[in-house]
């Protein structure tokens, strides 16, 4: 049973730049959520999408933008990179949103390093 | 805004201490709490957690966590520390049930000296 996969597991662009990473939920999740992890940090809460739709965001610009597709999997799109947006960016699956799941346990992937220069 | 404060940046014990880690957090309303550990070159994966009931709750390998309503915290404890423990530990909480966001605080660094 494959857990959550993320791609690319590192990468590097420069400033001004865009990047789309992707996610692959666990096997039966449908809910997939995105946290960006500075380093020395803990995870912050990019948004969450069920249904194809973005159900919660945090507070992040416009510039980060994503995706869900029928097979559930996601995209997170970030447009015009700054330094500060160097960090991990980490996947989660779950299964429902708020409410339809009851054991609140968020599957996280491994990642994806993301270096502005 | 939600915020978890996790004071112990880095700790160091040997095998066999005991061990307890903090954890404070602001919302003053219902939460769910969570304790979540990253071994090195891992994932992160769910400890413990906590929405209701026992304050006391216990997680996997061996360690467990009280919940502190009037102290805002919830302290994660571990009798007797092993090598492999050895991890970056996430306490996080929710304030509604189920998969709303986490708040995460900034993580403690735990090295267990064989």
């Amino acid at each position: 049973d494959a857990g959550v996969t993320q791609s690319p597991t590192h990468l590097i662009k420069t400033r001004g730049q865009q990047v789309t990473l992707r996610c692959s939920p666990k096997s039966g999740h449908d809910t997939v959520s995105w946290y960006q992890q500075a380093l020395g940090q803990g995870p912050q809460f990019i948004f969450q999408y069920y249904e194809e739709e973005e159900r919660q965001r945090g507070n992040f610009p416009d510039r980060f933008s994503g995706h869900q597709f029928p097979n559930y999997s996601s995209e997170l799109n970030v447009n015009a990179l700054l330094l500060g947006d160097s960090a991990l960016y980490l996947c989660a699956s779950s299964s429902g949103p708020s409410g339809r799941s009851n054991t609140g346990e968020l599957f996280f992937g491994e990642g994806s390093r993301l270096t502005v220069l | 805004a939600q915020s978890v404060s996790q004071h112990n940046h880095h700790v160091i014990l040997s095998e066999a201490a005991s061990l307890e880690l903090g954890c404070n957090y602001s919302y003053g309303g219902t939460v769910n709490l969570f304790w979540y550990v990253q071994y090195p070159g891992q994932h992160l994966q769910l400890l413990l957690k906590y929405f209701s009931g026992d304050p006391l709750v216990k997680g996997i390998k061996g360690f467990e966590a009280e919940f502190i309503k009037s102290k805002f915290s919830f302290n994660l404890r571990k009798p007797s520390v092993q090598w492999s423990d050895t991890a970056e530990y996430f306490c996080a909480v929710t304030y509604n049930f189920g998969n709303e966001k986490l708040t995460f605080g900034t993580g403690t660094r735990l090295t267990i000296i064989p």
